[in-house]
């Protein structure tokens, strides 16, 4: 079974501030099955990166996604008002599971 | 456009059932590999069940033997049977489409969600 952590779990920021979010897993996993979604309150998530580093359709490319095997990481190089929100990553296999998610708040 | 439609959730009695849908537009559930996910009130994701585009079906040890996930080609429609309902069965529940026939491996589309509260 593989877990997925994340942190930290509220971030603080300014727009226009850089933000890291860091996904955990254990065991390993593949790029190709590691992926971001953004969730703003009452709204279903979005998908912003697949295969750990490639933007989704649409994503600004503020948003990148890097990392491999047990260490991945979301950033939002500068921060705009519509980016406060929960942050999850993901581990995509025949049982996906999602991380605990980050929280970015202003 | 592409487009995914929950509906049927509600209130429901511990021990109960309900019979979720998933309308999709713009795409044929039948040739892409749906999912259902599910979020309780404040808290996070919960990948529920898979049914693939060749019908195999994958189910979270949680719900294992409780959750049914079926589709319905000619409605291009997915439904998820929730029988047995617990407490801890409360969530919105969403429907999702994922990527990997384009070599995607997330889910790409997701719906509004539809809302399950079981309460005596």
């Amino acid at each position: 079974e593989i877990v997925l952590t994340q942190s930290p779990g509220t971030l603080s920021l300014s727009p226009g501030e850089r933000a890291t979010l860091s996904c955990r897993a254990s065991p390993s996993v593949s790029t190709s099955y590691l992926a971001w979604y953004q969730q703003k309150p009452g709204q279903a998530p979005r998908l912003l990166i697949y295969g750990a580093s490639s933007r989704a359709t649409g994503i600004p490319d503020r948003f990148s996604g890097s990392g491999s095997g047990t260490d991945f990481t979301l950033t939002i190089s500068r921060l705009e008002p519509e980016d406060f929100a929960v942050y999850y990553c993901q581990q995509f296999s025949s049982s996906p599971r999602f991380g605990g998610g980050t929280k970015v708040e202003i | 456009e592409v487009q995914l439609v929950e509906s049927g959730g509600g209130l429901v009695q511990p021990g109960g059932s309900l019979r979720l849908s998933c309308a999709a537009s713009g795409f044929s559930v039948g040739t892409n590999y749906m999912s259902w996910v599910r979020q309780a009130p404040g808290k996070g994701l919960e990948w529920v069940s898979f049914i693939y585009s060749g019908g195999s079906t994958y189910y979270a040890d949680s719900v294992k033997g409780r959750f049914t996930i079926s589709r319905d080609n000619s409605k291009n429609t997915v439904f998820l049977q929730i029988n047995s309902l617990r407490a801890e069965d409360t969530a919105v529940y969403y429907c999702a489409r994922d990527g990997r026939e384009e070599l995607q491996f997330a889910f790409q589309i997701w719906g509004q969600g539809t809302m399950v509260t079981v309460t005596s």
